[in-house]
């Protein structure tokens, strides 16, 4: 398995600001995946991200508003730009396993946009 | 399309009483199976998985088994404790894509 780490692990920030998410993980990966968790609700796929690459978003992300960064294959950032109270919460960094199936996950980065 | 069917909570109990989280799935192929789960204030743990019909995942007490014929595979525990109380999420991959449930919440009283 991979161990993954985030930073920050919670944040409160002001509307029409912008975080950075930072993902760290121990082990080499060929794809990293961002996803949101909104309260009391299922994981929903931001993008999958590559390094050397553009990050691929899901129906309804866009790059302007959630650009990503892979400058290498430990390591991405996840952009909220422009944040809304709407933009309120977790925020999961995820890789595939070795077996290429599993997805592990960090402890997530909890957000709240006042 | 490809989806997952997650029985919805909170569900309740008393330490010591059995458990049963129903999941079903709809998918096109044979995708490997998963259930995580999240504590509170912390991400998601793979709790265990099947990769193939009749595979019985097991984990911490926790089993599920892979039912192609019925796309079930409901965890179950036999003795749950306070320290089991968590969101637990079904899951899957399909052909590299994960679906993932809408997530049970499970308290467990003392």
């Amino acid at each position: 398995s991979a161990v993954i780490s985030q930073k920050p692990s919670r944040d409160i920030c002001q509307r029409g600001t912008s975080l950075t998410i930072q993902c760290q993980v121990d082990s080499q990966v060929t794809m990293m995946f961002w996803y949101r968790q909104q309260p009391g609700q299922s994981l929903t796929l931001i993008a999958t991200a590559n390094q050397g690459s553009e990050a691929t978003y899901e129906s309804g992300f866009v790059i302007d508003k959630f650009p990503i960064s892979r400058p290498n294959l430990t390591f991405s950032t996840l952009t909220v730009s422009n944040m809304s109270p709407e933009d309120s919460s977790i925020y999961l960094c995820s890789v595939r396993g070795q077996d290429g199936e599993t997805q592990y996950f960090g402890p997530g980065t909890r957000l709240l946009v006042l | 399309g490809d989806s997952v069917t997650q029985m919805e909570g909170p569900v309740t109990l008393s330490e010591e009483a059995c458990l049963t989280i129903n999941c079903t799935y709809t998918a096109t192929g044979y995708p490997s199976l998963f259930w995580y789960v999240q504590y509170p204030g912390e991400g998601l743990q793979l709790l265990l998985k099947a990769t193939k019909a009749d595979d019985k995942g097991s984990n911490k007490g926790f089993e599920a088994t892979y039912r192609k014929e019925t796309t079930s595979f409901h965890l179950e525990k036999g003795s749950v404790q306070v320290s089991d109380s968590a969101v637990y999420f079904c899951a899957f991959n399909n052909f590299n894509k994960f679906y993932f449930g809408s997530g049970t919440k499970l308290n467990v009283k003392p």
